[in-house]
């Protein structure tokens, strides 16, 4: 799978947008961008996943890039609940059931109140 | 969604002693995956577990140091055998769940491990 760059912490008021950024510029027409995040003490949990469109759940949205070479995940508004090391992962949809997640650096998400 | 449950939630060990780490799922998978989290660090992937075959595991890790068990399709156990302090770590069970279209991986809650 191709390597993602994220940064490696931000910082974010309660209540104010929050754009985390990923940068995979060596991502293949099969591979999917996956978001998931990771509260203390917890394990990783799904927020959300596209392919070229922009997505959107009650989590959160996903905005790619044309060239799919970066994606941004869109908190709306961040709560302090939403503190949390944030992790974008590609996974080539070629392979299938059992192709498991590789996980990179993540963002620490830290929220003010 | 799957809902995973992984005991024990936390241990403190001697060197040299052996854990066994006990993963329940509350559905039938085909995969089942064990990560390792070192303190501070990001997850990395330990071996994939299927039922009814031997687990396959990732590069530096051996079935001596972390035989894996996978006895039915709900259930999993990972051993950590003549442990060091640096296998002081964060062990997650991880199962794949999928609708045909998506497969989505669900993690259980972890168990914390240090080895003194």
């Amino acid at each position: 799978d191709a390597k993602t760059t994220q940064p490696n912490s931000m910082e974010s008021n309660e209540e104010e947008p929050v754009h985390l950024p990923c940068n995979h510029s060596t991502i293949s027409g099969t591979d999917y961008i996956h978001w998931y995040r990771q509260l203390p003490s917890q394990g990783p949990e799904y927020v959300i996943h596209g392919l070229t469109s922009n997505v959107n759940n009650r989590m959160a949205s996903l905005a790619i890039a044309e060239d799919r070479k970066s994606s941004t995940l869109i908190l709306h508004r961040a709560t302090l609940r939403d503190a949390a090391v944030y992790y974008c992962i590609l996974r080539d949809a070629v392979l299938g059931a059992g192709n498991m997640l590789t996980f990179g650096g993540g963002t620490r998400l830290m929220v003010k109140p | 969604s799957a809902v995973i449950s992984q005991k024990p939630s936390r241990d403190i060990c001697q060197r040299g002693t052996s854990l066994t780490i006990q993963c329940q799922v509350d559905s039938q998978v085909t995969m089942m995956f064990w990560y390792r989290q070192q303190p501070g660090q990001s997850l990395t992937l330990i071996a994939t577990a299927n039922q009814g075959s031997e687990a396959t595991y990732e590069s530096g890790f051996v079935i001596d140091k972390f035989p894996i068990s996978r006895p039915n399709l709900t259930f999993s156990t990972l051993t950590v055998s003549n442990m060091s302090p640096e296998d002081s770590s964060i062990y997650l069970c991880s199962v794949e769940e999928g609708n045909g279209s998506y497969n989505e991986q669900f993690f259980g809650p972890g168990t914390r491990l240090t080895v003194l």
